[in-house]
């Protein structure tokens, strides 16, 4: 199984920058990393995914460390709706999914 | 992005009897299809794996012959759980991927289906 190492839970004030960590030291060359998060009783939703380089989309940004050994998603606003657990996985192209414990962002308002 | 659904969303069933539930892609061709079981307060946990026009390919511990899987069209994946018990209550989850020129291919997860077994 593919490791990643995240806090169990954080929490965050509405409107203000949310930085989730994830260790992934033993990440291959060419594993992409992903981030997915999960609402109560729904199924995963995609937030993004890099290789070596920074990325921004338009729900966050993903800053990859230059071992690619961690990563950091970053909500730049958190908005309540933002409170989900959030899940970091690092796979290669063509191998399933596989979910660790995620880090549960409670955002107050 | 591409959509995945699922049918049931919700089932309830007695001791014994067989679910079939169903995954379908959208808008786009999957050629590799999930499935995921998640528990209560847990993370999902991947079952097997199928692509279609193949058997399918079960993790450790997974059932093959209580939990089967069809494959058969490249936008219709089933999931049947049969003679199902109440340890089997679940949420559970399927995925879709294409394949491509893209070495990036990404999963689409459907909204997933609660079964609850009295």
């Amino acid at each position: 199984d593919a490791k990643t190492t995240q806090p169990n839970s954080m929490e965050s004030n509405e409107e203000e920058p949310v930085h989730l960590p994830c260790n992934h030291s033993t990440i291959s060359g060419t594993d992409y990393i992903h981030w997915y998060r999960q609402l109560p009783s729904q199924g995963p939703e995609y937030v993004i995914h890099g290789l070596t380089s920074n990325v921004n989309n338009r729900m966050a940004s993903l800053a990859i460390a230059e071992d690619r050994k961690s990563s950091t998603l970053i909500l730049h606003r958190a908005t309540l709706r933002d409170a989900a657990v959030y899940y970091c996985i690092f796979n290669s192209g063509n191998t399933p999914l596989v979910f660790g414990k995620g880090t549960r962002l409670s955002v107050i308002a | 992005g591409a959509v995945v659904s699922q049918h049931p969303s919700w089932v309830i069933c007695k001791s014994g009897t067989s679910v079939k539930i169903e995954c379908r892609s959208l808008d786009f061709q999957a050629t590799t299809m999930f499935w995921y079981r998640q528990f209560p307060k847990q993370s999902l946990m991947l079952m097997a794996t199928s692509n279609e026009g193949s058997k399918a390919t079960y993790e450790q511990g997974v059932e093959k012959d209580k939990f089967l899987i069809n494959h058969a069209s490249l936008t219709l994946s089933t999931l049947t759980v049969t003679s199902a018990h109440p340890e089997d209550s679940s949420f559970y989850i399927c995925s879709a991927r294409t394949s491509g020129s893209l070495r990036y291919n990404e999963q689409f997860f459907g909204p997933g289906t609660r079964l609850t077994v009295l």
